[in-house]
């Protein structure tokens, strides 16, 4: 368990607003990712941290912006939400051993109205 | 470049009957290989990996799966399903960086 934790668990937005969702890990684990799953799609990248500070796009990065002032907060914002962005968004952490592994969180389930 | 791609979006197979769930990758890399299981309103989890040691991967729950280079495939089986074994299961390759490339799923239900 890499102490993984995700706010909101759910949240219901109307198109246009800003909305920001937290990962929080507990174990300073260097690598941090944010996905995007979708019916059809599978899980794809949206923006990846590898350490604090530093942060890299993914494959569906666009509408979407990061920041991770802690090693242990990744924040994802939706600047402006639109009605494709509904979708459940999972973080990830990776342990840093060298084999790829990720450890998922829970996810938060996010509804542009 | 890396990819992955799993063979049937849909699987379902009766109680007690055999699994198999394909899974087919692209690697310039050597690669590291995954399968993750997702019940339903849950996160990810990890079922078993390869990462260059025996190709044949035991993993959590009686599933297993088999690196096979010449076929660039890792299919995941289980001889037996049991009913709690429905779910999402997704495949995934890395090894290139330290991002993973994930298949589009398959979701497997078993049948009484």
């Amino acid at each position: 368990d890499a102490g993984i934790t995700q706010s909101p668990r759910h949240k219901v937005t109307e198109t246009g607003t800003p909305v920001t969702l937290r990962c929080h890990q507990t174990e300073n684990h260097r690598y941090m990712y944010w996905y995007r799953q979708d019916p059809g799609h599978g899980l794809r990248l949206i923006h990846y941290s590898y350490g604090v500070k530093d942060t890299d796009k993914g494959e569906v990065s666009d509408g979407y912006s990061v920041s991770r002032s802690k090693t242990e907060d990744f924040l994802l914002t939706l600047e402006s939400a639109t009605s494709s962005q509904t979708s459940v968004y999972f973080c990830a952490v990776d342990e840093g051993k060298g084999d790829n592994e990720q450890f998922f969180g829970p996810g938060t389930r996010l509804t542009v109205l | 470049a890396q990819s992955v791609t799993q063979l049937g979006s849909h699987v379902s197979v009766s109680e007690g009957a055999l699994v198999l769930l394909r899974c087919n990758y692209s690697s310039s890399v050597p690669p590291y290989l995954f399968w993750y299981v997702q019940y339903p309103n849950q996160g990810l989890q990890l079922l078993l990996k390869y990462t260059s040691a025996a190709t044949l991967v035991k993993g959590i729950n009686g599933f297993e799966a088999e690196f096979k280079k010449s076929e660039t495939s890792f299919h995941l089986t289980k001889p037996s399903a049991h009913m709690s074994d429905a779910a999402e299961y997704f495949c995934a390759v890395g090894g290139a960086t330290n991002k993973l490339i994930f298949g589009t799923g398959t979701l497997l239900a078993v049948q009484p």
